[in-house]
C-alpha cells in the first residue's frame, strides 16, 4: 500500500525517561531515515539506515540511537530524554541511497519532554 | 554550509489567485544539487510534489511549477490559480548528486487558500 507508519502520533514524557519511536514501511525500501523538525527550522537528519544493522549518523545524532533489525522497521531511541528533544520526529524511507530518489514520509510523532 | 531558505509563512491567498513561494539555496559542498518541493497536507506525511535534477530545467506537478536557476540559486514554486485543496505546508529541499541520499530542507511555508 506504499505506506510509512509511525507510532505513536503524540507522546508526552518526563525528562530522564526513555523514549522509543517506531517506524514501519511496507515497500521493502532499503534506506530509512529519522528527521526532526523544530519550529522555524527545516527538517534535520538524525540518522540514516542503508539496511539491516547498517546505520550512519546524520547531522544531529547526539542524544539518539537507532535500531534496525528488520528491513521494514526502524526505531529511534532516546535514552534519558531531555527537554530540548521536544520536537516533531519524521521517519522516511526510499528505495536506495541515491540522492534523486523520492522519500516516503510518515505522519510524524510529536514528542513533548517535560 | 548547505542550506535552503524559503518564504516564511503563513501565507494566505484567495482561491483562483496566483501563488509564488520563494526558495533559495546554498550548496557550498554540493556541485550539482538536486532540488525538490515536498508538500504536507493536513493530517498526512510529507510527499514529493516535484523534483528537478538539471539546472535550467522546469518541473511541474498538480499545476505547480518550479525552475532550477543555478545563476540565482533559486527554485521558486509557482501556481497560476490556487485551489482550496492546495492548503498545506510546502518544503523546499536540496540534495547532493551522489549515493548519499541526504536532503537539506527549508523550514516549510504554510499556505492557506481561502474560498
Amino acid at each position: 500500500d506504499m505506506k510509512v507508519t509511525q507510532m505513536p502520533r503524540y507522546l508526552i514524557k518526563r525528562m530522564g525517561e526513555n523514549v522509543l519511536l517506531e517506524c514501519g514501511q511496507d515497500m521493502s525500501h532499503e534506506t530509512m531515515y529519522w528527521y526532526r523538525q523544530d519550529p522555524g527550522l527545516g527538517l534535520q537528519l538524525i540518522y540514516i539506515s542503508y539496511d539491516v544493522d547498517s546505520n550512519s549518523e546524520g547531522d544531529i545524532p547526539k542524544g539518539y540511537r537507532v535500531s534496525r533489525k528488520k528491513r521494514e522497521h526502524f526505531s529511534l531511541i532516546l535514552d534519558s530524554a531531555k527537554t530540548n528533544q521536544t520536537s516533531v520526529y519524521f521517519c522516511a524511507s526510499s528505495w536506495g541511497g541515491f540522492s534523486n530518489e523520492r522519500l516516503f514520509f510518515g505522519h510524524g510523532t510529536k514528542l513533548s519532554v517535560l | 554550509g548547505d542550506s535552503v531558505t524559503q518564504t516564511e509563512g503563513p501565507v494566505t491567498v484567495s482561491e483562483s489567485e496566483s501563488l509564488i513561494i520563494n526558495c533559495t539555496y546554498s550548496a557550498t559542498s554540493i556541485a550539482y544539487p538536486n532540488l525538490f518541493w515536498y508538500v504536507r497536507y493536513p493530517g498526512e506525511g510529507l510527499q514529493l510534489l516535484l523534483k528537478v535534477i538539471t539546472a535550467g530545467q522546469k518541473g511541474s506537478s498538480r499545476g505547480f511549477e518550479a525552475t532550477y536557476n543555478k545563476e540565482t540559486t533559486s527554485f521558486h514554486l509557482q501556481k497560476a490559480s490556487v485551489q482550496e485543496s492546495d492548503s498545506a505546508v510546502y518544503y523546499c529541499a536540496l540534495g547532493p548528486m551522489s549515493n548519499y541520499n541526504v536532503l537539506y530542507f527549508g523550514s516549510g511555508t504554510k499556505l492557506t487558500v481561502e474560498p
